[in-house]
């Protein structure tokens, strides 16, 4: 079964800090894996997909195969980075497993 | 990237009625879209798929004589949620992948609904 984990319901860090969301994950196939972040009174909207390999807005993520991670991270944290964070696992016919968030705060 | 409406944005009824939630792809053709419900501060939970010219496909445990979905075009579809009672009230959520395309998905801004 699909599971993915997010240990910290909470996280708060200072400005300019490092930061870094756990996600863990259970899949028995090959993986995909998204980050998806939910600003304050805002729609969900995708952050990072595994495959792009990609830094947005600072942020990114390795997948660990080994250790069946997805962490994010992002070296300097901004207040403006405090929102609701998801990870997801694509499954078959695009179907998304979300894990329960984690609710950053970046305080001044 | 691709945009999703939802209409109302709010919505509040009386106990026992029915509602109608509208899930639209503005810019792109979705023969798949999910419904999804999110608790107060809690994740998103996977109501059911809905399938452009068939039935919807539902997630385990969730009603689907109480919520039902129609997917009538390539652009919308549609969550009724019948018989209405307090217990329903939350925040519905669609989203729609891009066919052929990854997983990621494209959401909805959500529709809130209060049951009185």
């Amino acid at each position: 079964a699909q599971r993915v984990t997010q240990p910290e319901k909470l996280l708060s860090v200072f400005k300019g800090a490092p930061v870094e969301l756990k996600c863990n994950y259970s899949y028995s196939g090959s993986p995909e894996l998204f980050w998806y972040v939910q600003y304050s009174r805002q729609r969900l909207q995708l952050l990072l997909r595994h495959i792009s390999r990609e830094s947005i807005k600072g942020f990114t993520a390795d997948l660990n195969k080994g250790e069946t991670s997805f962490h994010l991270k992002k070296p300097f944290a901004q207040e403006e980075d405090s929102a609701m964070y998801y990870c997801a696992l694509g499954g078959s016919n695009y179907k998304l497993t979300f894990g329960k968030g984690t609710l950053l705060t970046v305080n001044p | 990237g691709a945009v999703v409406s939802q209409h109302p944005s709010w919505v509040i009824c009386k106990s026992g009625t029915s509602v109608k939630i509208e899930c639209r792809s503005l810019d792109f053709q979705a023969t798949t879209m999910f419904w999804y419900r999110q608790f107060p501060k809690q994740s998103l939970m996977l109501m059911a798929t809905s399938n452009e010219g068939s039935k919807a496909t539902y997630e385990q445990g969730v009603e689907k004589d109480k919520f039902l979905i129609n997917h009538a075009s390539l652009t919308l579809s549609t969550l009724t949620v019948t018989s209405a009672h307090p217990e329903d009230s939350s925040f519905y959520i669609c989203s729609g992948p891009l066919a052929g395309g990854p997983s990621e998905q494209y959401f909805g801004p959500g529709t809130r609904l209060t049951v009185t």
